[in-house]
Formats: structure tokens, C-alpha cells, sequence
């Protein structure tokens, strides 16, 4: 069965610092992946998808980016994090035409 | 664009009590339609879909029925338990899968 895995699970940062999240699923090749954030209180928003290895399309314009180096394995960063980065990110991954969500990385900017 | 809109929340109900979590949607062409649940710090989970026009989704209780002509995909359950307690989304298919979500509605059932 497929499962996808994401981590940290939370991660406090200071303003201006660096981003790496990482996701990868198992039990599935090639999938469609695809990030999502979700700020306090409101609802998601997509933010990057990717088809395969290094293929990235932006859904938003901001400071953050997105890379694939791996068939499974698909990455969410930023240079210089902002206050508003702060959310809960999610990772998914699609079979057909649903997807199935990671159990998401908490991320407070202070 | 596309777009899906759901009911403000959040929906307060009693144990045993019936649910209907309304969602209408605007689209091009036939997306599928998806209700997604979200428990307090964890990921979105699917809970039912619909493929196609009259088509029910169903699970654990929850049933919604894809309705083209009102363009809706309403949730129902018969009698809700305080677990079910949770951010209920609505969702439909886009292109290379990319979901649109409605805003979400919390649910909150008391025993």
C-alpha cells in the first residue's frame, strides 16, 4: 500500500532563515505530487505541483520553491523566510484523480 | 475559474443528530467532486467522491450525491457522533488532478 511520509512534523524558525521540508511517498512510481499550505484559520492553498523529476509548476508567486530531485521524493524551500510563511504545510500525492495527503508539517516564523 | 463554496461555520450539533454540510461548485466540463476531512493537527483524509452526475459517494456513515443540475454536492449523515467532530472540505478535480477546496466547515458535535 502507498504512504507518504513528511518531516519535520513541526518547526519553529526566526524570520530570514532558511526552509527545507521534505516528502516522500512509497508503494507508487511516478505519482503526481503536489504541496498545499494552510494558514490559522482559513483554507488551502496550492502552492506547487510536479508530474515528474523536475518538473515544478508554481501555483503562487512568493519566496518559496519547490524541487523534485526524486521520482518520490518532492521538496518545499525558501531562502529567507517570512512572518507570513508561518502555516501548516501538506504534501499529496494523486492516483487518477484523487489525492491522498501526508500528515503535515507545522511551521511558526517568529 | 473554477470554484466551490461551502457553508459558514461552524455547524453545532448533538450527538445522534442529523447532518447536511452544503457545497456548490462552478465548473467547466465534468470535475469529480470530493469531500475531504481534517481532525485537529493532522493531514486532510479522504472521506467520499463522486465521479460523474447522480453518482453517491459514501463512508462511514456520510453520503453525498453529485447533483449536475444544481450544481452541489451536498454532506449528509444520519446521526453523528462526537469523533466526527472535525473540518469537513469540499473538493473538485482540475486539471493534472490539482484540486480546488472550498474554505471549509467545522463541525463540532456535543454529547
Amino acid at each position: 500500500s502507498q504512504t507518504i511520509h513528511q518531516w519535520p512534523a513541526t518547526l519553529v524558525q526566526p524570520v530570514g532563515s532558511p526552509l527545507s521540508l521534505e516528502c516522500t511517498v512509497e508503494g507508487t512510481s511516478n505519482p503526481n505530487l503536489y504541496w498545499y499550505r494552510q494558514a490559522a484559520g482559513r483554507g488551502l492553498q496550492l502552492l506547487f505541483y510536479s508530474v515528474g523529476i523536475g518538473q515544478i509548476s508554481s501555483e503562487v508567486p512568493q519566496n518559496l520553491s519547490a524541487s523534485r530531485p526524486q521520482d518520490r521524493q518532492f521538496i518545499l524551500s525558501s531562502k529567507k523566510l517570512l512572518l507570513s510563511d508561518s502555516g501548516f504545510y501538506l504534501c499529496a500525492w494523486s492516483e487518477a484523480d484523487t489525492q491522498y495527503f501526508g500528515p503535515g508539517t507545522r511551521l511558526t516564523v517568529l | 475559474g473554477n470554484s466551490v463554496t461551502q457553508m459558514e461555520g461552524p455547524v453545532t450539533l448533538s450527538e445522534e443528530a442529523f447532518l447536511t454540510i452544503n457545497c456548490t461548485y462552478t465548473a467547466t466540463g465534468y470535475p469529480s467532486l470530493f469531500w475531504y476531512v481534517q481532525y485537529p493537527g493532522e493531514g486532510l483524509q479522504l472521506l467520499l467522491k463522486a465521479t460523474k452526475a447522480d453518482d453517491k459517494g459514501s463512508n462511514k456513515g456520510f453520503e453525498a450525491t453529485y447533483r449536475k443540475e444544481t450544481t452541489s454536492f451536498h454532506l449528509e449523515k444520519g446521526s453523528v457522533q462526537v469523533s466526527d467532530s472535525a473540518v469537513y472540505f469540499c473538493a473538485l478535480s482540475e486539471t493534472y488532478s490539482t484540486l480546488t477546496f472550498g474554505k471549509g466547515t467545522m463541525l463540532l458535535v456535543s454529547p
